[in-house]
């Protein structure tokens, strides 16, 4: 099956500092979302990659599809505290209905 | 409505008993996804409709878990002879489409089972 790994599992950073997640597929991808769960809340959306080699970006947020499209990052320019949850990365290959999510990264951030 | 409802959002239950979970996905969501979260632990997918059809049950993790969806809309998720290893959040999303869309997920079901 699918093997999505994601990387760190844990960071814990000051405020300010930059901070990178990792996902990587053993498969190529279709595309791939990412979401953010802040402690006690429930997943929302952040962003969907399709293309090879896509970047995109929301205010300090930054999202990269690798160009063999088996592996994502997010980035984040000076974390703030509002940046405090866990990040799922949610991969999808070929027609495969049901969506899975990466272990997750879950950031600290500590004035 | 204006976002996934999910109830109850806390059920507690004593081992053995048999619980069901109720999902109403946002208005004209043909997709709907059931996942389980384990206190720190990741999102572990259980089972996906595309309307009323489950064309995905891989996820679940026992022939006590079973899902239906009438309507097209609400979803129930029973979970019989419940077990301690039960206790987790119940978490329903939806989405537009099947593949392609943005999932938006419930508040969830927190399950406790003594």
């Amino acid at each position: 099956g699918q093997q999505v790994m994601q990387i760190p599992q844990y960071q814990h950073v000051q405020e300010g500092e930059d901070f990178t997640t990792y996902c990587n597929s053993s498969t190529t991808l279709s595309n791939i979302q990412w979401y953010k769960q802040r402690p006690g809340g429930h997943p929302v959306f952040l962003i969907q990659l399709v293309k090879s080699g896509e970047v995109k970006k929301q205010k300090r947020l930054t999202f990269q599809f690798g160009e063999a499209k088996k592996n994502s990052s997010l980035h984040i320019t000076a974390t703030q505290t509002t940046d405090v949850g866990t990040y799922f990365c949610a991969p999808r290959t070929g027609t495969a209905s049901k969506l899975t999510f990466g272990t997750g990264t879950r950031l600290q951030v500590t004035l | 409505g204006a976002g996934v409802s999910q109830s109850p959002s806390n059920k507690v239950t004593e081992k053995g008993k048999d619980v069901e979970l109720r999902c109403d996905p946002i208005s004209g969501h043909t997709a709907l996804y059931w996942y389980r979260q384990s206190l720190g632990q990741g999102l572990e997918f259980l089972i996906y409709f595309q309307g009323n059809s489950a064309p995905d049950k891989s996820g679940l993790p026992s022939d006590r878990f079973s899902a239906e969806r009438t309507g097209g809309s609400v979803s129930t998720l029973t979970i019989q002879r419940t077990q301690q290893e039960d206790s987790a959040v119940y978490l329903c999303a939806s989405s537009l489409q099947g593949e392609g869309e943005k999932l938006f997920f419930g508040s969830g079901t927190q399950l406790s089972v003594l």
